[in-house]
């Protein structure tokens, strides 16, 4: 089955700094990557995807970039402010099958 | 974006008991819902998979008499938890899928279980 690594665990960062969060797949029929933003005791919500016809996708501050070639995925987020502070999560899936299969999750910090 | 609820919000009951947990999508027509499991500081653990009108398709390792998944209607899943035991305190959310092509999950606010 599909193994998804994701680094770091916890990222610290200024605000108004740059925050770069790195995950890896091992299935590579996998083809759709989604990024969840949990905070705590709230239900995850996708803040971006990509699918691997692409290579790279931005909304606003958030980008995400894919390289089929070495399995990885990364999300930015720029000008980071405080509420950007929560659990973010990658998740990889195959486009015709069902399951998503989620990182292991990193908690960022925005500090004022 | 499409709405999905969780009942109850939080459960606490005595070990050896049965809990039944409803997921639904309010808005939209979910032909397949995921149950994931989340421990404190942890990621989201895929439990099954829904799909309506058949059976629910377990990960390895779940054990499929211990947490009993039924989706009766296209927009309701339920998760039973039978003979519930300490370990099997944690947070359960389950997500629904408008799409079958990869398409966004909807996850609903999880519902907490406390086992005595």
């Amino acid at each position: 089955g599909e193994n998804v690594e994701q680094h770091p665990s916890t990222l610290s960062v200024q605000e108004g700094d740059s925050a770069v969060i790195k995950c890896t797949y091992s299935d590579s029929a996998s083809n759709y990557f989604p990024w969840y933003k949990q905070e705590l005791g709230k239900r995850p919500q996708l803040i971006i995807d990509i699918r691997s016809n692409v290579g790279e996708k931005k909304d606003q501050r958030i980008a995400v970039t894919l390289n089929k070639t070495a399995k990885h995925f990364s999300l930015h987020i720029t000008e980071t402010q405080p509420e950007d502070s929560a659990v973010y999560f990658c998740a990889a899936s195959q486009g015709t099958g069902n399951q998503f299969y989620f990182g292991t999750g990193t908690s960022l910090t925005v500090i004022p | 974006g499409a709405v999905v609820s969780q009942h109850p919000s939080w459960v606490i009951c005595k070990s050896g008991t049965s809990v039944k947990i409803e997921c639904r999508s309010l808005d939209f027509q979910a032909t397949t819902m995921f149950w994931y499991r989340q421990f404190p500081k942890q990621s989201l653990m895929l439990m099954a998979t829904s799909n309506e009108g058949s059976k629910a398709t377990y990960e390895q390792g779940v054990e499929k008499d211990k947490f009993l998944i039924n989706h009766a209607s296209l927009t309701l899943s339920t998760l039973t938890v039978t003979s519930a035991h300490p370990e099997d305190s944690s947070f359960y959310i389950c997500s629904a899928r408008v799409r079958l092509d990869g398409g966004e999950q909807f996850f609903g606010p999880g519902t907490r279980l406390t086992v005595l």
